[in-house]
């Protein structure tokens, strides 16, 4: 089966950091990607990894370990306007070349 | 256009009525991806369409579920004998078709409401 998980919800305050765990259980991998969706809204990109490691891209970065099916968006210096789900999707191989498999998203409430 | 763009924004439909959504690509990109997201659910694929090959269908959850993509750009999902529990936000998002690392955009999404 494919199976993606992460919590449901978060809280953090102002300016501090948070991580945002994701595990997986896929028919293969091809990647995993970290959207952003704010309430009402279309989800937008933020990053991108297929190899071990950690990508950063301003105030955030995003790892992943493949051997454990595993991988964390950290969000730094947190600003009210980061408040939003935080979907995390792996690309498998299932029926489809193009077929990203979502998690049913992090909501993160950023307090002052 | 600058983005992916999505009509209706809204629509509301009677049970058993048949609706249309229907999607436009960011110019250029070959890929479009149609997926459904349901209150508190993670988004569901639903349909693929990738150039001038045949799409896949896999994630369509009936056979009233079908799509079109004419020309290659502007798609068409539509949902016949509309039931409650299509009831959802209807994305669509579009891509370079570069493959594996395709990143999607994603559009505003039709949020249909089956009363």
């Amino acid at each position: 089966g494919q199976n993606i998980d992460q919590p449901t919800e978060m809280t953090a305050t102002e300016g501090a950091i948070v991580q945002i765990n994701c595990t997986y259980q896929t028919s293969g991998f091809n990647g995993l990607f970290w959207y952003q969706q704010h309430a009402g809204e279309a989800p937008t990109f933020l990053s991108y990894n297929v190899l071990d490691g950690l990508e950063e891209k301003g105030r955030f970065s995003s790892f992943l370990s493949r051997s454990k099916g595993y991988s964390y968006l950290l969000l730094k210096e947190l600003q009210m306007k980061d408040s939003a789900s935080y979907l995390c999707a792996v690309m498998g191989y299932g029926g489809s070349q193009g077929n990203l498999i979502f998690g049913k998203g992090t909501k993160l409430s950023v307090k002052p | 256009g600058a983005g992916v763009s999505q009509s209706p924004s809204n629509k509301v439909t009677e049970k058993g009525k048949d609706v249309e959504l229907r999607c436009d690509p960011i110019s250029g990109h070959t890929a479009l991806y149609w997926y459904r997201q349901s209150l508190g659910q993670g988004l569901e694929f639903l349909i693929y369409f990738q150039g001038n090959s045949a799409p896949d269908k896999s994630g369509l959850p009936s056979d009233r579920f079908s799509a079109e993509r004419t020309g290659g750009s502007v798609s068409t999902l539509t949902i016949q004998r509309t039931q409650q529990e299509d009831s959802a936000v209807y994305l669509c998002a579009s891509g370079s078709g570069t493959g594996w690392t395709d990143t999607q955009y994603f559009g505003p999404g039709t949020r249909l409401t089956v009363l």
